[in-house]
């Protein structure tokens, strides 16, 4: 049974650089059956996809925000991370940090319990 | 592709039956999943294949629907229902695997 814990600032000033990281437990974060991603939830509304990365270090992005984002593993830690860059207040959300099997057809099996990040000066 | 969910919010009493529905901008097979999350809560996964029940989900949800058009039946709204509701289309491989708009299933 995976956990992911995601960890970060809570508060970012605009136009800096939002740093997050899941931690993911009971399983190896090196795996070939699972991707890695975040997705986020602006205040009241729906659900974002924002990316993901998988076993072989390919990344994909959500087109809408593919110039700002990075999402890297560190499996010496069985980390993953984000990085979205330029912040503004409309990037104000929850973030999730998910897990799914690596496959078409497959839907996000883990979810981590979601940490805000404001972006206010 | 883009989810349509409809509608996007509705009010039922306990007992009720309820059907949100979920279009896809372009046909997606049975590539669908179906969330519920409540306030503060990350999602909850109910439904994938669009029919599939995840082990656990009490058998008063069911899912249907195949190509561009799928629904979310809860056959006898419970009062641990009344929640927002998400689907999801699996087809794009690799992502972005993008969500619906949400409907909320408030308590008339």
């Amino acid at each position: 049974q995976l956990q992911l814990q995601e960890s970060g600032p809570g508060l970012v000033k605009p136009s800096e650089t939002l740093s997050l990281t899941c931690t993911v437990s009971g399983g190896s974060i090196s795996s070939s059956s699972y991707y890695w991603g975040w997705i986020r939830q602006p205040p009241g509304k729906g659900l974002e996809w924002i990316g993901s990365i998988y076993y072989s270090g390919s990344t994909y992005y959500n087109p809408s925000l593919k110039s700002r984002v990075t999402i890297s593993v560190d499996t010496s830690k069985n980390q993953f991370s984000l990085k979205l860059s330029s912040v503004t207040a409309a990037d104000t959300a929850v973030y999730y940090c998910a897990t799914g099997i690596a496959a078409a057809g497959n839907p996000v099996d883990y979810w981590g319990q979601g940490t805000l990040v404001t972006v206010s000066s | 592709i883009q989810l349509t969910q409809s509608p996007s919010s509705l009010s039922a009493s306990v007992g009720d039956r309820v059907t949100i529905t979920c279009r896809a901008s372009q046909g997606i097979s049975s590539y669908l999943a179906w969330y519920q999350q409540k306030p503060g809560k990350a999602p909850k996964l109910l439904i994938y294949a669009a029919s599939t029940l995840q082990s656990g989900v009490p058998s008063r949800f069911s899912g249907s629907g195949s190509g561009t058009d799928f629904t979310l039946t809860i056959s006898s709204l419970q009062p641990e229902d009344f929640a927002t509701y998400y689907c999801q289309q699996l087809n794009s491989y690799p992502p972005p695997l993008t969500f619906g708009g949400g409907t909320k299933v408030e308590i008339k």
